[in-house]
């Protein structure tokens, strides 16, 4: 029973490249979580998404990032014309949906770390 | 995002003794507070939670207590092991979405 897969796992790229990172779910869940992590920061949220919908953007910074979840395949967190201030660990987490009771708890991946040169 | 606030970036602790790490938040709205636990190079895993109709959960060596009209969380670790030294994140939720995390406490437990 898999976790929830991300890769690449380190990806290098120049300024002004693209940069695509892909989230796996765990098995039988259909909601996704983009999280950013600076240096010596925390987890910072960015996106929530179900199958074909994005539910929540509102931590997307509003221009060069875009995330989706299709129907067949992973989730794909996508950075266009990448810059040296997009250099983080990027996590997934995976939620089998918003339980009737209890906490939502999150399943994350071990992460992607992007470094831009 | 300075919702939920872990003022402590690092703690160091002596094996077997307590581990306190807290957690502060804003919104009185959060209905459900829980701790993850993450390791260099890998995700962050969930340890343990607490509803906001609670003020104590234990599992283990691990305990959450929350005091609402402080807006205040702590998770105690006794006794402390070696195997616990990780950065511990902060998580609170309102409607069970809107997931937040506090910037992180690296917990070192020396021998």
């Amino acid at each position: 029973n898999a976790g929830v897969m991300q890769n690449p796992r380190h990806l290098v790229r120049r300024r002004g490249q693209e940069a695509r990172l892909r989230c796996s779910p765990m098995k039988g869940h259909s909601h996704v979580y983009w999280y950013r992590q600076l240096p010596e920061e925390g987890l910072k949220f960015m996106v929530y998404l179900q199958k074909e919908n994005i539910i929540d953007e509102s931590g997307m910074p509003k221009e060069r990032f875009s995330a989706e979840f299709p129907k067949e395949g992973p989730s794909i967190l996508r950075i266009q014309q990448v810059v040296r201030g997009d250099s983080a660990a990027y996590f997934c987490a995976s939620s089998p949906g918003t339980p009737g009771s209890g906490a939502n708890v999150l399943t994350f991946g071990a992460g992607s770390r992007l470094t831009v040169l | 995002d300075q919702q939920v606030k872990q003022n402590s970036p690092s703690l160091s602790v002596q094996e077997g003794r307590i581990s306190i790490l807290n957690c502060d938040y804003t919104n009185s709205m959060f209905d459900y507070f829980l701790w993850y636990k993450k390791y260099p190079a890998e995700g962050p895993t969930f340890l343990i939670s607490i509803s906001s109709i609670k003020d104590k959960n234990e599992d283990g060596r691990f305990t959450v207590f929350l005091n609402k009209s402080a807006k205040h969380l702590s998770l105690h670790i006794v006794p402390s092991q070696p195997v616990d030294s990780a950065v511990y994140f902060c998580e609170e939720s309102e409607n069970n979405n809107d997931m937040r995390f506090g910037a992180g406490t690296r917990l070192t437990v020396k021998p």
